[in-house]
């Protein structure tokens, strides 16, 4: 069955440091997305992505983060600039299009570890 | 803000026990709720994708109902196996185009 991948499953990295989280969505799919849990919390929206641009965003992605889909494959996630309060589960998800009945398909995560 | 909550937080039930938990969400603007199966370690697997008021989706032991109009929904494990045991989120979709999660309920299933 395919599949979202994740690489790396865990990162630690010193405060200031610029991360790169890498997914592989599912290959025919249109819609792409970054979610986080921070420990202890609800899973929260960051950005989707659709047709080599960002469609929403929330408040947590600010001018730190940004994604790209650099090769039609890959769609990565940056911080340019971690913060402790950066630590958390990333997930990527893709659907396949924006129907109501669409399923997204999640990555099994990247832990993103501050120091 | 979108409250999405559900209840409980967690639950132990025994091998057997049939057992629900519950997801509420806003009941204006609604798309569609979407119900995960959480294993720790593993992605977040789709159940079910729910859009109609009075929507009822089974998948094996595992079924789920929903009201649109009062913004709750339903999750039932009938005959609960240890395997059952992982975390539950539902998911709400509003007009745009993300996803805004519950807390999710933990479900521990003793043999």
């Amino acid at each position: 069955e395919p599949e979202v991948t994740q690489t790396p499953s865990h990162q630690v990295t010193q405060m200031g440091q610029e991360v790169i989280l890498r997914c592989v969505p599912i290959s025919n799919h249109l819609y792409f997305y970054w979610y986080r849990q921070i420990l202890g919390q609800k899973v929260e929206f960051l950005v989707s992505f659709y047709n080599n641009e960002i469609s929403e965003k929330s408040e947590i992605f600010d001018d730190q983060f940004s994604v790209e889909r650099p090769d039609g494959s890959n769609f990565t996630l940056k911080i340019r600039s971690t913060k402790l309060e950066d630590s958390a589960m990333y997930f990527c998800a893709s659907r396949a299009d924006r129907g109501d009945n669409t399923e997204a398909f999640f990555g099994q995560g990247t832990r993103l570890t501050v120091v | 803000i979108l409250n999405v909550e559900q209840s409980p937080q967690s639950l132990h039930v025994q091998e057997g026990d049939s057992t629900n938990f519950t997801c509420s969400f806003p009941s204006s603007n609604f798309y569609a709720l979407h119900w995960y199966r959480w294993e720790t370690a593993k992605s977040p697997e789709a159940l079910f994708v729910m859009t109609l008021n009075g929507d009822e989706k089974k998948k094996g032991r595992i079924s789920a109902t929903l009201n649109t109009k009062e913004g709750y929904s339903y999750l039932y494990i009938k005959g609960s196996q240890p395997e059952d045991s992982a975390t539950y989120l539902c998911a709400f979709n509003n007009a745009g185009n993300m996803l805004t999660f519950g807390g999710g309920t933990r479900l521990m299933v003793k043999p």
